[in-house]
């Protein structure tokens, strides 16, 4: 079985740069989300979708972060313009509907701004 | 706001040897998570602990969920360097919607094994 997959696995650029990162999670999966993992630290939900609707986004910087989950599979994380500080590793996880089934991570992509 | 905090942060120890890891909050989550994490790689789920008192065993590793359901804690018996990585704890809500829970995790602990 294929897991979550993503693109690209690092990325380098200056602040005030946009970026984009792209997540297609494993077939079927109805729930996707976004995580935000700075070093050394726990992921931090950014946002989450079920199918293609926005379930959370409470913790989305909202001013310079959108997502979108067209058709509900594939998603993408834009920043617009990127800081210093959203330097980090992006996860991008999903699982089936009922929220008792297991969570799958993808391998995330590395972001350093600069 | 949940909040998981993990102790320790760090932990370097001897293969062979066993340790213990904790996860601690102020709040009641309906579930607990494990999950380890190695270098380049997202978290992968090791077990899930849902009943106050629980105790569970994967091989070397067994975690507990406190009586509370506040705390859990990762065992691991005679180390092996295989077990290096960081290990996150993670919380369910212990009211939600149907699909619309969202994990707390924790600060997690950085653990290596030393051969």
């Amino acid at each position: 079985e294929a897991g979550v997959a993503q693109s690209p696995r690092y990325k380098i650029i200056e602040k005030r740069q946009s970026v984009a990162f792209w997540c297609n999670p494993i077939s079927g999966h109805a729930t996707l989300y976004w995580y935000q993992q700075i070093l050394g630290q726990g992921p931090k939900l950014l946002i989450q979708f079920q199918n293609n609707g926005v379930v959370d986004d409470s913790q989305l910087p909202k001013d310079r972060f959108s997502a979108e989950r067209l058709k509900g599979v594939d998603s993408t994380l834009k920043i617009q313009p990127a800081k210093l500080e959203d330097s980090a590793v992006y996860l991008c996880a999903s699982r089936g509907a009922y929220s008792n089934e297991k969570l799958f991570f993808g391998s995330g992509t590395q972001l350093s701004v600069l | 706001t949940q909040l998981l905090e993990q102790s320790p942060q760090f932990l370097s120890i001897q293969e062979g040897e066993n340790l213990t890891v904790y996860c601690n909050s102020s709040s009641v989550f309906s579930s607990l998570q494990w999950y380890r994490q190695e270098p380049g790689e997202g978290p992968v789920l090791l077990v899930t602990v849902v009943t106050g008192g629980e105790v569970k065993k994967l091989k070397r590793l067994t975690f507990q969920f406190g009586d509370a359901r506040k705390d859990s804690s990762l065992h691991i018996t005679a180390a092996q360097t295989g077990d290096t990585g960081l290990y996150l704890c993670a919380g369910g809500p212990l009211i939600s919607n149907f699909g619309n829970e969202k994990l707390t995790f924790g600060t997690g602990t950085r653990l290596t094994i030393i051969p």
